[in-house]
């Protein structure tokens, strides 16, 4: 069974670095892409990036543009996001999620990890 | 906003059947196929239908969803009290080049 668990999440300062990951297992990791989507408190799922089995193909969301970064080690089975400059709206549940599909235009999440909290504030 | 629109709320009576739309554009509904999930509160996540209309297995098939134009729709027949849950619709947006999702709708069973 695919399996994947996050952590990283903690209370940082705005303007501060983090970096979360994600450990995937039951499932041939460096063949799927994978992505970071978050739940900010109160508000929808946001989609924040994607990178495809090989690295070869990354997406991000405009509102994560130059400030975070997706990476993954095959070798691990590890998912990455370094997050720089935090701003408090950068506060939500982020989740990793498994792509399933042929490409990303119609690829879909299945599964999900069980989150970690990063909380934004002074 | 979302680029994905969807009621913020929904509500229905066991075993009535209730139907949840997602309203796009060009570049996202009406390009590409749509999926939809489920979530429960302080969960993770699930999988409910992909490819606008596919069932993962162990979904029961009491979910449907299809796809029309620039509009998707997904209904829960023969509604139980486990699935009060926000369900959310998502897409990939060819302009945006990002995957989007609408800002969901808070099922309520009445």
């Amino acid at each position: 069974e695919a399996q994947l668990v996050e952590s990283g999440g903690s209370l940082t300062q705005p303007g501060g670095s983090l970096r979360l990951s994600c450990v995937a297992s039951g499932f041939t990791f460096n063949t799927q892409g994978m992505n970071w989507v978050r739940q900010a408190p109160g508000k929808g799922l946001e989609w924040i990036s994607y990178i495809s089995g090989s690295s070869n193909y990354i997406y991000y969301a405009d509102s994560v543009k130059g400030r975070f970064t997706i990476s993954r080690d095959n070798a691990r089975n590890s998912l990455y996001l370094q997050m720089h400059s935090l701003r408090a709206d950068d506060t939500a549940v982020y989740y990793c999620a498994r792509a399933r599909g042929s490409s990303v235009k119609v690829m879909w999440f299945d599964p999900w990890g069980q989150g970690t909290l990063v909380t934004v504030s002074s | 906003q979302s680029v994905l629109t969807q009621s913020p709320s929904a509500s229905g009576t066991p075993g009535q059947r209730v139907p949840i739309s997602c309203s796009g554009g060009s570049s996202n509904i009406g390009s590409n196929p749509v999926n939809w999930y489920q979530h429960f509160p302080g969960t993770s996540p699930k999988l409910l239908i992909y490819n606008n209309s596919q069932r993962p297995s162990g979904v029961p098939d009491r979910f449907s969803g299809s796809k029309s134009g620039t509009s998707a729709s997904l209904a829960i027949s023969g509604l139980q009290s486990e699935d009060e849950a926000d369900y959310y619709c998502a897409t990939w947006d060819d302009s945006l080049n990002s995957l989007v999702f609408g800002g969901g709708t808070k099922l309520t069973v009445l």
